[in-house]
């Protein structure tokens, strides 16, 4: 079975700076996709990015970006530029692309600080 | 719109007293999931449904039931809630061809006392 793990229940960080989200996982499988999900205080789950592993590029969404090593399970989110509206929970997330279960790590609640 | 509905938002009930939590999507989509949610485990998927007719147990099944006579329907059964299912409830779907696109819903705080 797979699982994912986040070793950092919270992080902080300054407005402005860059913070990084750790998260690694462990499986068996080859083929699989991993995200990275922000929940704000309103309990909305947010999809920030996602990674299909036989991608080597690691993935970029503005502000937001990934270290994928495949190799060492490891999928963190490096946030540039902090913004106030980053402050959230954020779950890192597998999914095997043969299966439909989509397992979560148990989450790191950012706080940015003004 | 596109979403994912559930009602209720919020439930406070008794032990033993059956509740059904509703899950709507407008967007026509195969997949869907339930998913709960406590502070240290993350979200654990509880049951899924690939399509009418069709679903499976999740990582924490035990105490709930599903349904899915309807494609857009996906309702969560507590037959005789415990107080270990209060929680957080996510229910999410996602069209087959493009997992990546999980469409969640607002959640339902659960309360059993």
């Amino acid at each position: 079975a797979q699982t994912v793990t986040q070793s950092q229940p919270e992080m902080s960080v300054q407005e402005a700076e860059t913070v990084t989200l750790s998260c690694t996982y462990d499986t068996s499988e080859s083929d699989y996709y991993l995200f990275w999900y922000k929940q704000p205080p309103s309990r909305q789950m947010i999809l920030v990015i996602r990674q299909e592993a036989y991608k080597q590029q690691n993935a970029t969404e503005n502000r937001f970006s990934v270290n994928f090593q495949k190799a060492a399970k490891s999928f963190s989110l490096k946030i540039s530029d902090s913004q106030l509206g980053d402050a959230a929970m954020y779950f890192c997330a597998y999914r095997s692309t043969s299966g439909s279960r989509l397992t979560f790590g148990e989450g790191t609640q950012l706080t940015v600080n003004p | 719109e596109a979403q994912v509905t559930q009602n209720p938002r919020y439930l406070i009930t008794v032990t033993g007293k059956k509740l059904t939590v509703t899950c709507s999507q407008n967007m026509n989509h195969e997949y869907m999931s339930w998913y709960r949610q406590d502070p240290g485990l993350g979200l654990r998927q509880i049951y899924y449904s690939m399509n009418v007719e069709v679903t499976d147990k999740g990582d924490v099944p035990e105490g709930y039931k599903v349904s899915r006579k309807e494609k857009r329907n996906f309702p969560l059964i507590l037959e005789s809630p415990s107080p270990n299912q209060t929680s957080l409830y996510f229910c999410a779907s996602s069209p087959r061809d493009r997992v990546w696109e999980q469409y969640f819903g607002p959640g339902t705080r659960l309360t059993v006392t």
